[in-house]
């Protein structure tokens, strides 16, 4: 399986901190997607990173990816007690999503 | 504004019951998914569809079937619901694409409880 393992598996900091939530797998893939599930919902895509890219930024998410260490890391800045939820990481091998356990991050006000 | 639905949001069935639970998406999606989520375990795959009437096993298919006789439209069966089926279920869709994976979308999930 090249499910992705997140880490931690919880977070818990205030308003206006950076998150940093890593993701490792263990076989090659064509991207590797997160996601953000609030508590009892559906997941929501949050950015895309392929295989030939190194970061990518959106707002106030910033992606990496070390597809030599097979590892991805999903950086929040001056998070909001609104980013209070689960985030996943999923990797691609051909067409289908292989989703990690998540990280639960708790923003406190 | 996109949108994949599914049937319930809660549903409790009993013991030996025929379950079905539908996903409708309206983005003219060719690719469509049902995962269970269970504490601990994450999203694990159960059955998907690239195009009407066809269908590709997951990951854990057994005690699963599924049904797609319309492209906006995809059913998960529960042929005989048990008590280990008690989970959160939720439907996905996405565009077709020649490599690699485009975003899902995900629909609000129905929580089964099996008694």
């Amino acid at each position: 399986s090249q499910q992705g393992e997140e880490d931690p598996q919880a977070l818990s900091i205030q308003e206006g901190e950076n998150a940093t939530m890593n993701c490792s797998y263990k076989t090659s893939i064509n991207n590797l997607q997160w996601y953000r599930q609030n508590s009892g919902r559906g997941l929501v895509h949050l950015i895309l990173i392929r295989s030939n890219e190194r970061e990518k930024h959106s707002g106030r998410l910033r992606v990496t990816l070390d597809t030599s260490k097979k590892s991805s890391s999903l950086l929040i800045t001056a998070s909001r007690a609104a980013d209070t939820a689960s985030y996943f990481c999923a990797t691609v091998g051909y067409s289908t999503l292989t989703f990690g356990k998540g990280t639960m991050l708790l923003v406190s006000p | 504004d996109v949108k994949v639905t599914q049937s319930s949001r809660y549903l409790v069935k009993r013991t030996g019951e025929k379950v079905f639970l539908e996903c409708v998406q309206d983005m003219d999606h060719e690719n469509m998914f049902w995962y269970r989520q269970d504490p601990g375990l994450g999203l694990r795959l159960i059955y998907f569809s690239y195009d009407v009437k066809m269908k590709e096993k997951g990951d854990i298919p057994e005690g699963y079937s599924v049904s797609r006789e319309k492209k906006e439209r995809f059913s998960l069966i529960l042929e005989s619901a048990s008590t280990n089926q008690t989970s959160m279920y939720l439907c996905a869709s996405s565009s077709r694409t020649g490599r690699g994976g485009n975003e899902q979308f995900f629909g609000p999930g129905t929580r089964l409880t099996v008694l």
